[in-house]
């Protein structure tokens, strides 16, 4: 089955610029999805195919997808961001599954 | 607005089912995709499988088959999960999620707000 790779933690200072990667086998090739979860609170979509931004989520959020990474980048951090966040794709190969990435906690110093 | 309004917390002995219901308010229940996924406390996101009301076909994560039901009600649009043969690793909340497209490489634009499911004798 595929394997979605995401670093366990990333920390940040305010006003700095986040990336979080997310890295699974010719994983340009398929469409990611990313979501911010808040403690206590159900998953958000912040990013989905790539780099789209759904209605309400922050220019600040942007996606990135080539080769072996994709990368959420979260620009002018703020406190708010402060979130586990996770990518998703399809699985086509085997049972065509969806596929979670293990998260990233992200930490605002 | 679309709404997903899920049933209350469950306490179950191991070894029974457990059936979750997710009622859908807005939007068109039957074009889209309703999944489930789990979250075991302190862990990750755990996609369960998914079915496509209109047609009434379900597909799920090969670790659950044989184990987990997905079902949709178009009359009341409602979906379930029924999870069988509970451990206490199945300990976790339960998110059902709606897919607005109907394809294999979609995203989850909606969560319910979860069901907590407790396993234990």
């Amino acid at each position: 089955s595929y394997v979605l790779t995401q670093p366990p933690s990333v920390s940040v200072a305010p006003g700095k610029t986040a990336r979080i990667t997310c890295g699974g086998n010719n994983i340009g090739s398929k469409s990611v999805h990313w979501y911010q979860q808040k403690p206590g609170q159900a998953p958000v979509l912040v990013i989905y195919y790539d780099s789209d931004r759904p209605s309400g989520i922050p220019e600040r959020f942007s996606g990135s997808n080539s080769g072996n990474t994709a990368t959420l980048t979260i620009s002018r951090v703020e406190a708010g961001d402060e979130a586990d966040y996770y990518c998703q794709v399809w699985d086509s190969s085997s049972d065509h599954s969806v596929v979670f990435g293990g998260g990233t906690k992200l930490t605002v110093l | 607005q679309v709404q997903l309004v899920q049933s209350g917390a469950e306490v179950k002995k191991p070894g029974s089912s457990v059936k979750v219901s997710c009622k859908a308010s807005g939007g068109t229940f039957s074009s889209y995709t309703i999944s489930w996924v789990r979250q075991a406390p302190g862990q990750g996101l755990e996609w369960m499988g998914r079915i496509i009301p209109i047609l009434g076909i379900a597909n799920y994560a090969q670790k659950f088959q044989g184990r987990v039901t997905i079902t949709a009600d178009k009359s009341t649009s409602t979906a379930y999960m029924e999870l069988s043969s509970l451990r206490s690793e199945d300990t976790a909340v339960y998110y059902c999620a709606r897919d607005p497209t109907q394809s294999r490489d979609g995203y989850i634009d909606y969560w319910g707000q979860g069901t907590l499911v407790t396993v234990s004798s």
